[in-house]
């Protein structure tokens, strides 16, 4: 079983749709968990960043961690083409700064 | 800007002919690292270094060389590319601190092709 799985998509949704991303994860000691936007022909950009469990908001967008089903979601509101790209689901222990990421889901919002 | 920077941001290449991929961060960062991205196996830690003259293996290091003089740049190596190494290369650096979480600051990436 890899430490990170996240289902690659693609992903495709109309304007203003709520989307949902997840992955999951089977090390325990993960503690800080963070989103990457990657557009395309760019590098991966911090999205948002959760530590432990419980939710994040930052205008549209929240993040979910549930430690005890080893799961992480990421919502996107009232979704934008401006959206559209790979999004990364990423985790560290925190006693190191070693990523594991995810493979990205790519996602495309049609106008 | 704080930026990471990459160079070349594309390159073709022949089997056997060494070639070197600058990076360089701007933000004092003691931590680097270079990824490959591969479409179905997403990014993998190729190098790290944790500081100047500090590196370490990552999870696919076969076949790739870096390293660390100063602390500003980190170059990767490919002493005889083979056209498995034709990948996207992307560098990252953070501020480390003792624990906890870091922000990793990505550069544009290295596309690169092996004939």
């Amino acid at each position: 079983q890899k430490e990170v799985e996240q289902d690659p998509g693609p992903l495709s949704v109309p304007e203003g749709a709520i989307v949902s991303l997840n992955c999951t994860y089977s090390n325990s000691a993960f503690q800080y968990f963070m989103w990457y936007r990657q557009y395309s022909r760019k590098g991966p950009e911090l999205l948002m960043y959760t530590y432990s469990s419980g939710n994040k908001e930052d205008g549209r967008f929240t993040a979910q961690v549930d430690k005890s089903s080893k799961y992480i979601s990421l919502f996107i509101r009232d979704s934008q083409p401006s959206d559209s790209a790979t999004y990364l689901c990423a985790m560290s222990t925190g006693g190191s700064e070693k990523l594991v990421f995810g493979k990205g889901m790519k996602l495309t919002v049609n106008p | 800007e704080a930026q990471v920077t990459q160079n070349p941001r594309y390159l073709i290449t022949v089997t056997g002919k060494k070639l070197t991929v600058t990076c360089s961060q701007n933000m004092n960062h003691e931590y680097m690292s270079w990824y490959r991205q591969d479409p179905g196996l997403g990014l993998r830690q190729i190098y790290y270094s944790m500081n100047v003259e500090v590196t370490d293996k990552g999870d696919v290091p076969e076949g790739y060389k870096v390293s660390r003089k100063e602390k500003r740049n980190f170059p990767l190596i490919l002493e005889s590319p083979s056209p498995n190494q034709t990948s996207l290369y992307f560098c990252a650096s953070s501020l480390r601190q003792p624990a906890g979480y870091n922000e990793q600051f990505f550069g544009p990436g290295t596309r690169l092709t092996v004939l």
